[in-house]
């Protein structure tokens, strides 16, 4: 079973500033199959980046994901408001299909 | 674009049962990779099972295997998610998500459906 952990747990920043988040593979992934999601309060997750490093349909390119391996990172580049949420990280592969990081919640300084 | 229209909040007892449903608006609903993932109340987001209508394969997490059944009726495009022997524990917002392929991600969510488990 694959074991993503996300780093760090929460992240305080102002708006403006560059926001990394980390996420660490148990084992080797393919990042072919490694997503982030934003979720904020009372409404469903949002796919930013699929593919490791593809940016989803209507997502803005202050989003970038990178990394392969066991190592992955999102990177917000000058926040805006609406980006202070929970961002998850989601590998798809065996037991479970879909596993989760457990989140970074970035909030605002 | 397709949208995901999950069914309303419920309230049930510990012991019982509860069904949520996710109806999709049409175009190549039997191809979709149609998934269930919930949300407890102060927890991550966690992976329940899913279902390909065209291919009838079903897929569970082994955390909820036995106790969930997913099923999916292509007359309605509409997907359900049932989950049996609820305890409070299970109180959570259950989504479903949807992929055209697994290298793309859960591109799209519905809306959420809160289940609250209470005597």
């Amino acid at each position: 079973e694959i074991v993503l952990r996300q780093s760090p747990g929460t992240l305080s920043l102002s708006p403006g500033e560059r926001a990394t988040l980390s996420c660490r593979a148990s084992q080797t992934i393919s990042s072919s199959y490694l997503a982030w999601y934003q979720h904020k309060p009372g409404q469903a997750p949002r796919l930013l980046i699929y593919g490791a490093s593809s940016r989803a349909t209507g997502i803005p390119d202050r989003f970038s994901g990178s990394g392969s391996g066991t190592d992955f990172t999102l990177t917000i580049s000058g926040l805006e408001p609406e980006d202070f949420a929970v961002y998850y990280c989601q590998h798809y592969g065996n037991s479970p299909l879909f596993a989760f990081g457990q989140g970074t919640k970035l909030e605002i300084k | 674009q397709v949208q995901l229209v999950q069914s309303g909040a419920a309230v049930k007892k510990p012991g019982s049962s509860v069904k949520v449903s996710c109806k999709t608006s049409g175009r190549m609903f039997s191809t979709f990779f149609i998934n269930w993932v919930r949300q407890a109340p102060g927890q991550g987001l966690a992976w329940m099972g899913g279902i390909i209508p065209f291919t009838g394969k079903i897929e569970h997490a082994q955390e909820f295997q036995g106790r969930v059944t997913i099923t999916a009726d292509d007359s309605t495009s509409t997907a359900h998610m049932e989950v049996s022997s609820l305890s409070p524990e299970d109180t959570a917002v259950y989504y479903c998500a949807i992929t055209e392929s697994v290298d793309l991600g859960l591109a799209i969510w519905g809306q959420g459906t809160l289940v609250t488990v209470s005597s």
